[in-house]
C-alpha cells in the first residue's frame, strides 16, 4: 500500500534551522517532491529529489535516501514568512503523485 | 507566463445540487491533475490526465464525480449530486510531463450546505 508519514506540527524560532522528516512506503519510486503551502493558498514547488543525496536551493535543502524510504527538508535562517505547511509527495512508478498529510510549521519571533 | 487558472474560487451549494469546476493548465503542459484537499490534510488525487486521456481515475468516486479534458487542454470536474462530505478545496495542477514538478492553481473552495 501507500504510506507517507510526516510530523503533524513543528515549531521553531526565527533565525533557527528546522528539519522536517518524511518517510514513505509506496508502489515503486520515481521521485520525491517538497511543496510549501500557506494557509488558504495553493501548494508551491520547493524541491525535487530522484537520486540519493542532498539538493540545496538557497535557504532550503532536501535530502533523499531511497534505500531507507526517507527524506528531509532543511530550512535555514528561518523567517516568519516560512510559517506554512510543508508537503512531502512521492511519484510512484506509475507516475501517480501521492501527498503526505503535511507538516504545519510555526515560526516564532 | 500565466499559471494554472481555476474558477470559481469559491462555491456554496445545497446538497443534491450539481456543481462544476473549471481548470486551464499552463500552456504546453500535457499532464493535468485534479486533487481534493480537506482541511489539515494533504491533497488527495482524484484523476490524472495525459493529454486528453484519463490515465488514473482509480480514486474518483464515479457514481457522482465526472471529469473531462477535451482537446487535451482545459478540464472540468463535475459533482452530481453533491453531498455534505464533498465540502473541500478542489485543486487543479499541471506539469509538462509525468517526470516534472506539478504547478497548482488557487483551487476552488466548495461548501455544501
Amino acid at each position: 500500500g501507500q504510506n507517507i508519514d510526516q510530523p503533524t506540527e513543528m515549531t521553531a524560532t526565527e533565525g533557527a534551522i528546522v528539519q522536517i522528516n518524511c518517510t514513505y512506503q509506496t508502489s515503486g519510486f520515481n521521485g520525491l517532491f517538497w511543496y510549501q503551502q500557506h494557509a488558504g493558498e495553493a501548494p508551491t514547488f520547493l524541491s525535487y529529489n530522484v537520486l540519493d543525496g542532498l539538493e540545496e536551493k538557497g535557504r532550503f535543502s532536501s535530502f533523499l535516501s531511497r534505500s531507507k524510504g526517507y527524506s528531509y527538508l532543511l530550512l535555514k535562517e528561518l523567517q516568519m514568512k516560512d510559517s506554512a505547511s510543508y508537503l512531502c509527495a512521492v511519484r510512484e512508478d506509475t507516475d501517480k503523485l501521492i501527498f503526505g498529510t503535511g507538516t504545519r510549521l510555526q515560526v516564532f519571533p | 507566463e500565466a499559471g494554472v487558472v481555476q474558477s470559481p474560487r469559491y462555491k456554496i451549494i445545497e446538497k443534491k445540487q450539481p456543481v462544476a469546476f473549471w481548470c486551464n493548465p499552463i500552456s504546453g503542459h500535457n499532464t493535468l491533475y485534479w486533487y481534493r484537499q480537506n482541511l489539515g490534510q494533504g491533497p488527495e488525487l482524484l484523476i490524472r490526465y495525459e493529454n486528453e486521456e484519463a490515465v488514473d481515475d482509480s480514486q474518483l468516486p464515479k457514481d457522482r464525480f465526472s471529469a473531462e479534458r477535451l482537446k487535451g487542454v482545459d478540464s472540468t470536474l463535475k459533482i452530481q449530486p453533491a453531498e455534505l462530505g464533498d465540502s473541500a478545496v478542489y485543486l487543479c495542477a499541471s506539469s509538462f510531463d509525468e517526470n516534472t514538478e506539478a504547478f497548482f492553481g488557487q483551487g476552488t473552495r466548495l461548501t455544501v450546505v
